[in-house]
């Protein structure tokens, strides 16, 4: 099965400092998919990474306080700008295997913002 | 627009006895179904899933799910609980190759606990 790995997997964070999130995968993928998990809640998607354009962001997310890089087709970063306690999150890396019906995700970044 | 329910935000079972966790969906192209498991302090398994074909899917771990089209229902199943199948549980539906294909919107998540 595929292997996708995230970096940091955990982290404390002061309040408005920005943190990036690393996802690496280990065969080229076309989309990769960022996801917010808040304390308590369910997955909530952030947006799209498409190697070699601009993101597109869901509802409720802007470009400037998650950018995201796509630089080739093994890896994509979020980071997490400005950030305060609201942003203290499990933030999770996502894709789609070349078969079309697998959707695999990292082990998660836990950031605490303090 | 897609979406889930997971019917029971807590299912508390004894060990032993069957588990069934509750999911309805909305999508309105033919879906892809999944359940994935998040056990505490972790990320998220792949449980099992379906796409086409048969429409009863087994997964790891003795779980299974029964995809009904009639009744918008993708209910995950295990004959017999055991104590290591305490986490939350999410249901999840991904548009088949639309414009949504390979993203997943999520269900509230089921807190799955096992009495001894």
């Amino acid at each position: 099965s595929a292997v996708i790995s995230q970096k940091p997997s955990r982290d404390i964070c002061q309040r408005g400092t920005s943190l990036t999130i690393q996802c690496q995968v280990d065969s080229q993928v076309t989309m990769m998919f960022w996801y917010r998990q808040q304390p308590g809640q369910s997955l909530t998607l952030i947006a799209t990474a498409n190697q070699g354009s601009e993101a597109t962001y869901e509802s409720g997310f802007v470009i400037d306080k998650f950018p995201i890089s796509r630089p080739n087709l093994t890896f994509s970063t979020l980071t997490v700008s400005n950030m305060s306690p609201e942003d203290s999150s499990i933030y999770l890396c996502s894709f789609q295997d070349r078969a079309g019906n697998t959707i695999y995700f990292g082990e998660g970044s836990w950031l605490t913002v303090v | 627009a897609q979406s889930v329910t997971q019917l029971g935000s807590h299912v508390s079972v004894s060990e032993g006895a069957l588990v069934l966790l509750r999911c309805n969906y909305s999508s309105s192209v033919p879906p892809y179904l999944f359940w994935y498991v998040q056990y505490p302090n972790q990320g998220l398994q792949l449980l099992l899933k379906y796409t086409t074909g048969a429409t009863l899917v087994k997964g790891i771990n003795g779980f299974e799910a029964e995809f009904k089209k009639s009744e918008t229902s993708f209910h995950l199943t295990k004959p017999s609980a055991h104590m290591s199948d305490a986490a939350e549980y999410f249901c999840a539906v991904s548009d088949n190759g639309g414009t949504s294909y390979g993203k997943l919107t999520f269900g509230q998540g089921t807190i799955l606990t096992v009495h001894p």
